[in-house]
């Protein structure tokens, strides 16, 4: 059973616009999300977390918003550019931290258009 | 700045052989993971470790077996390599702490089995 859920596999937006990346999860005792951001050939690396007592965070171009009773959370990228390009996993948490593992979503790929 | 590496980039073997990934960090983390990744299937969970000698199986460990005898270092084996085990391998890690959940991954090694 997917826990976490990225439904579009694929997005492909101007550059300059705005990508929207969505993800909703089944776990209510998920606490603590993140995303990831991945080129091929390399490993993911961190982009931007959010704590479930909150409902926005921004850093730079990316925000991500969180609805705990939609149980969905979505990464804004703006403005998008071509090497934003890259495959983008939504994870989380339960409340915790310490060893606990992260469940990832199976990713959506952003293609931004130049 | 937190580093994982990985022992090789790009590896082919045989059915049949045993074959050993190892990862490495530099940042005295406690836990260690080793994840692959598929197209579609996302990031998915093979083992993780929590401390030397101690092992933790994940969602996906049929097939595979995992040693940590070094706090820095995190091996995953293959006893016998099969062409379903081709695929692209993540090692990750992350401190034991309540209040940070990101995870550290290498640049990952491209598996194939032939």
């Amino acid at each position: 059973d997917q826990q976490v859920k990225q439904n579009s596999p694929s997005l492909s937006v101007q550059e300059g616009r705005i990508s929207i990346l969505n993800c909703d999860y089944t776990n209510s005792m998920f606490d603590y999300f993140l995303w990831y951001k991945k080129y091929p050939a390399e490993g993911p690396t961190f982009l931007i977390s959010i704590s479930s007592i909150k409902d926005k965070n921004e850093d730079g171009r990316f925000t991500v918003f969180l609805n705990k009773s939609a149980k969905h959370l979505s990464l804004h990228i703006v403005p998008s550019q071509p090497g934003d390009s890259a495959v983008y996993f939504c994870a989380a948490s339960p409340w915790g931290g310490g060893s606990e593992k992260l469940v990832f979503g199976k990713g959506t790929k952003l293609t931004v258009n130049p | 700045d937190v580093k994982v590496t990985q022992s090789s980039r790009y590896l082919v073997k045989r059915t049949g052989e045993k074959v050993f990934l190892e990862c490495v960090q530099d940042m005295d983390h406690e836990n260690m993971f080793w994840y692959r990744q598929d197209p579609g299937l996302g990031l998915r969970l093979i083992y993780f470790s929590y401390d030397v000698k101690m092992k933790e199986k994940g969602d996906i460990p049929e097939g595979y077996s995992v040693s940590r005898e070094k706090k820095e270092r995190f091996s995953l084996i293959l006893e016998s390599a099969s062409t379903n085990q081709t695929s692209m391998y993540l090692c990750a890690s992350s401190p034991f702490r309540q209040d940070l959940y990101e995870q550290y991954f290498g640049p990952g090694t491209r598996l194939t089995v032939t």
